[in-house]
C-alpha cells in the first residue's frame, strides 16, 4: 500500500504528558499538511511543509505543538504538556505541488485522548 | 480563515434514493475536493473539480464546480448502505495555499 500512513493509530495520556505522531506520505509527495478535527467539524488545518521548509502555520498552533519533517520525508507533529482540549483526531495529508493537479491525500489519523 | 458552508448537515434517505449536497463560500476557489469520512478513519478522496462550470463523475457520484467559482455540488445517485458517512466539500486558493473545509453532510441510508 502506498498511501499516507500514520502512527499511532490511536494514543491515551494523561494531561501534562508529550506526545508525538508520526506521517509518513506518499513517496513523491513534496507537501504534506497537518490537520486537527474534532467532533462534528471538518479537519482544521494546523501547518505545512514543502518538502523539509515549514511554509505555514495557523494561530490555532500553540507554542506547545511542533512539528518537523527532517528529511523532506516523514514528518512529526509533537504535542508537548498535552491538555483535555488537545484531543481530537490529528489527520496528515499529502499531494504533489507543482504539477498543475490538487489533489490532497488523507492518512487514517491518530485520535487522540488526553484524560 | 475562509468559510465554506455545507448543506444540509445530515439526510436520512432510503436506499435507491438520490442524494444532492452542496458548499457554498463568499470567496472564490481554484479548486473543489469531495471527500467521505468512516467513523475512525480519515477522509477518502471522491473527486476533484479544476474549473468552473466542470461536471465529473465517479460511478454513482457527480460533481459540479458552480460556475462563480464560490459553490460546488455533489450528487449521488441510487445510494446503497455503504454509502453511509460524512461527506466533506473542500476548497483551494493558490493565494493561500492551503485547504478549507466544510463541516460535513451526514449521510444516512435506511436499507
Amino acid at each position: 500500500d502506498t498511501g499516507v500512513s500514520q502512527n499511532p493509530r490511536h494514543k491515551i495520556t494523561k494531561r501534562g504528558q508529550n506526545v508525538t505522531f508520526r506521517c509518513d506520505p506518499i513517496s513523491e509527495h513534496n507537501r504534506l499538511y497537518w490537520y486537527r478535527q474534532t467532533l462534528g467539524q471538518g479537519p482544521e488545518f494546523l501547518t505545512y511543509f514543502q518538502n523539509e521548509a515549514q511554509l505555514e502555520k495557523s494561530r490555532l498552533l500553540s507554542d506547545r505543538f511542533s512539528a518537523e519533517r527532517p528529511k523532506g520525508s516523514f514528518s512529526t507533529l509533537e504535542i508537548q504538556r498535552t491538555e483535555q482540549g488537545d484531543s481530537a483526531m490529528y489527520l496528515c495529508a499529502s499531494r504533489r505541488w507543482g504539477q498543475g493537479a490538487n489533489e490532497q491525500f488523507f492518512g487514517p489519523g491518530t485520535r487522540l485522548t488526553v484524560l | 480563515g475562509q468559510q465554506l458552508n455545507q448543506s444540509p448537515q445530515s439526510m436520512f434517505i432510503q436506499e435507491g434514493e438520490d442524494v444532492s449536497m452542496n458548499c457554498t463560500s463568499s470567496s472564490i476557489f481554484n479548486t473543489w475536493l469531495w471527500y467521505k469520512q468512516d467513523p475512525g478513519e480519515g477522509p477518502v478522496l471522491l473527486i476533484a473539480l479544476y474549473k468552473a462550470g466542470e461536471l465529473t463523475s465517479n460511478g454513482r457520484l457527480t460533481a459540479q464546480f458552480g460556475i462563480t467559482r464560490k459553490d460546488s455540488f455533489l450528487n449521488i445517485s441510487a445510494s446503497i448502505p455503504s454509502d453511509v458517512g460524512i461527506y466533506f466539500c473542500a476548497g483551494h486558493q493558490y493565494n493561500f495555499n492551503k485547504f478549507y473545509f466544510g463541516s460535513g453532510t451526514k449521510l444516512n441510508v435506511k436499507p
